[in-house]
């Protein structure tokens, strides 16, 4: 079955305490992203990858790292968790193809997993 | 850079009627255009998307949408609303490329019988 994995899906921890949300696709995605869900703000990407080794910030990369070392991988980790990042955190993976003007582009259809609910106290 | 409304937080329809979910969008050019539902406690799940040619767009689910490029707009319509439809609703706008896809903030949709 394709789907995309994440671990955990719970977590309660404290702050500081350095932790690590994996993601796993298997669907031979290039193309993968993390984005944290707030009531209110709707979904805003924290990091992307359009392929292994190749990464680049979204909009809210503060206080994250992430990294694609395997095409089926993409780990987000807060090395030093604050309560601000409390929240839903989704990763998401899509094939690339062609856009509009013939260049390579990920093509929107995104598959995402179903979610990491992180709590900083 | 670009940038997505949704106007409506909450919509609440009766089983059987039409639906209209608004999105507009802010961007010089014509941008890619999606709709995603989230079914509770779920991830997100693509419905359809516009990335050129017809301008009313065929998606999952009974679900179509009209990019209307004089209106900055790409609303989300189904003839008739089934209880199983109740969900949230996000429309997503890429600009010249669609690796920093924006979303908007979202739409809940409650059905009642």
């Amino acid at each position: 079955e394709a789907q995309v994995t994440q671990n955990p899906r719970y977590l309660i921890t404290v702050t500081g305490k350095k932790l690590t949300v994996t993601c796993s696709q298997n669907m031979n995605h290039e193309y993968m992203s993390w984005y944290r869900q707030d009531p209110g703000l709707g979904l805003r990407q924290i990091y992307y990858s359009m392929n292994v080794e190749v990464t680049d910030k979204g909009d809210v990369p503060e206080g994250y790292k992430v990294s694609r070392k395997e095409k089926r991988n993409f780990p987000l980790i807060l090395e030093s968790p604050s309560p601000n990042q409390t929240s839903l955190y989704f990763c998401a993976s899509s094939l690339r193809g062609e856009g509009r003007q013939g260049g390579s582009l990920n093509t929107g259809e995104l598959f995402f997993g179903e979610g990491s609910r992180l709590t900083v106290l | 850079a670009q940038s997505v409304t949704q106007p409506d937080i909450h919509i609440t329809v009766s089983e059987g009627a039409s639906l209209e979910l608004r999105c507009n969008y802010s961007y010089g050019a014509t941008p890619y255009l999606f709709w995603y539902v989230q079914s509770p406690g779920q991830g997100l799940q693509l419905l359809l998307k516009y990335f050129s040619g017809d301008t009313l767009v065929q998606g999952i689910k009974g679900f179509e949408a009209e990019f209307k490029r004089s209106q900055s707009s790409f609303n989300l319509r189904k003839p008739s609303v089934h209880w199983s439809d109740a969900a949230e609703y996000f429309c997503a706008v890429g600009a010249d490329n669609t690796d920093k896809l924006i979303f908007g903030t979202g739409t809940r949709l409650q059905v009642f019988p």
